[in-house]
């Protein structure tokens, strides 16, 4: 079984810039998180994807956004980047049945970003 | 609204002592279901355990176990004998209800050091 794994591991970019954070779920689920991780906090839910569709949505701005392919993999999309978007970012995935909550995410290594 | 504290923001402790980590919540859902990671120097988020709010047994898995108190609104995690392998971050996270399926709301972490 392969687990959830993200790439690129380390990313640097400046203030404005666009990146694009890329996530394969584990063999089996259908159901992708992102999570925003700063420096010395929890990390906080950005959205989910179910379905190729977002499911719901945290308290980010529209300029992160994202997609799910039918394969459940996934990707981040932030653009317009600020200073405060460094951090860490996370990509869960998990099995969705039918409309039942608490499932299981397993979370993956995640992505270092750095806004310069 | 829904919330996660985790009043202990760093704890040490010498191999093979008992030490208890405190999680308490808020949440305006009847049924919810409360989670503990960990949080290695590797980043990765490991699952420990998943709890549903109609079970307060406790649990007990080797040298971990979780107390659920619905009354106090606390869940609690106790390890035993601790290891040097056990240093790492924990964090306890609540579910937070979506269209379909749910989100993880964490606290910001209790950081474990375990010396020998």
């Amino acid at each position: 079984e392969t687990g959830v794994t993200q790439s690129p591991t380390h990313l640097i970019k400046t203030r404005g810039q666009q990146v694009t954070l890329r996530c394969s779920s584990q063999s089996g689920h259908n159901t992708v998180s992102w999570y925003q991780q700063a420096l010395g906090q929890g990390p906080q839910f950005i959205f989910q994807y179910y379905r190729e569709e977002e499911n719901g949505r945290g308290n980010f701005p529209p300029r992160f956004s994202g997609l799910q392919f039918p394969n459940y993999s996934s990707e981040l999309n932030v653009n317009a980047l600020e200073l405060d978007d460094s951090a860490l970012y996370l990509c869960a995935s998990s099995l969705l049945k039918g409309l039942a909550g608490g499932n299981e995410q397993f979370f993956g290594p995640g992505t270092r970003l750095t806004v310069l | 609204a829904q919330k996660v504290t985790q009043a202990q923001t760093e704890i040490s402790v010498v191999e093979k002592e008992d030490v208890t980590l405190d999680c308490v919540y808020e949440t305006r859902d009847t049924t919810y279901y409360l989670f503990w990671y960990k949080q290695p120097p590797s980043g990765e988020l490991v699952f420990l355990i998943r709890r549903n709010s109609f079970d307060e047994q406790n649990e007990i898995s080797g040298r971990y176990s979780w107390n659920f108190q619905k009354s106090t609104s606390s869940f609690n995690f106790t390890i035993t004998a601790s290891q040097v392998v056990d240093s790492a971050v924990y964090f306890c996270a609540l579910s937070e209800v979506l269209q379909a399926g749910t989100a993880l709301i964490f606290g910001k972490g209790t950081t474990l050091s375990v010396s020998s």
